[in-house]
């Protein structure tokens, strides 16, 4: 049973156009929530989080939606740049600390 | 910001033998560190949590006879793989969280990649 679910394994979007990473979770246990980019061969980067007690954190050009009700999250980046291109884990968390990754989506910015 | 140094980056190994993992945190304690394992296009999966001074916690199907994990100091955890078999060949990442720094987020170790030959 996989709990944190993202179900688009690539995407692929126009250089400052909007880029929306999307991850599903089945847990209600879960009450943090993180976005990761990877790149190949490195360990993964913190992007940015969400607490389960908000609906949105923005950051810069990232922002984090939460949807409690759906158990949905999603990781929005605006305006995109060829640099974003990249791996982008999400991860839940429970209270004691212990992260679950979903699979990843794979973004393409193209110049 | 916290920095978490894992060595080796790479290595190669022949069948049956054993490798050691480290996994540092430069500037901060980590009374825990997480370990993971990734295998080609999957995601990250947890093997373990490191316990400074205590026995690891590991998950359910990871072996902890095969993965030893030893968290001595606050600052340094080590993964051995014993008796390593090409099946074991993989990429396998450290964490820790500085839990005063501010920065909600784990860091992550920059990975080792074990290929068993």
């Amino acid at each position: 049973d996989q709990q944190v679910k993202q179900n688009s394994p690539s995407l692929s979007v126009q250089e400052g156009r909007i880029s929306i990473l999307n991850c599903d979770y089945t847990n209600s246990m879960f009450d943090y929530f993180l976005w990761y980019k990877k790149y190949p061969a490195e360990g993964p980067t913190f992007l940015i989080s969400i607490s389960s007690i908000k609906d949105k954190n923005e950051d810069g050009r990232f922002t984090v939606f939460l949807n409690k009700s759906a158990k949905h999250l999603s990781l929005h980046i605006v305006p995109s740049q060829p640099g974003d291109s990249a791996v982008y884990f999400c991860a839940a968390e429970t209270p004691a600390g212990k992260s679950t990754f979903g699979d990843g989506t794979t973004l393409t910015v193209k110049p | 910001g916290a920095v978490v140094s894992q060595h080796p980056s790479w290595v190669i190994c022949k069948s049956g033998t054993s490798v050691k993992i480290e996994c540092r945190s430069l500037d901060f304690q980590a009374t825990t560190m997480f370990w993971y394992r990734q295998f080609p296009k999957q995601s990250l999966m947890l093997m373990a949590t490191s316990n400074e001074g205590s026995k690891a916690t590991y998950e359910q199907g990871v072996e902890k006879d095969k993965f030893l994990i030893n968290h001595a100091s606050l600052t340094l955890s080590t993964l051995t793989v014993t008796s390593a078999h090409p099946e074991d060949s993989s990429f396998y990442i450290c964490s820790a969280r500085d839990s005063t720094g501010g920065n909600y987020g784990y860091t992550f170790g920059s990975g080792t990649r074990l290929t068993v030959v």
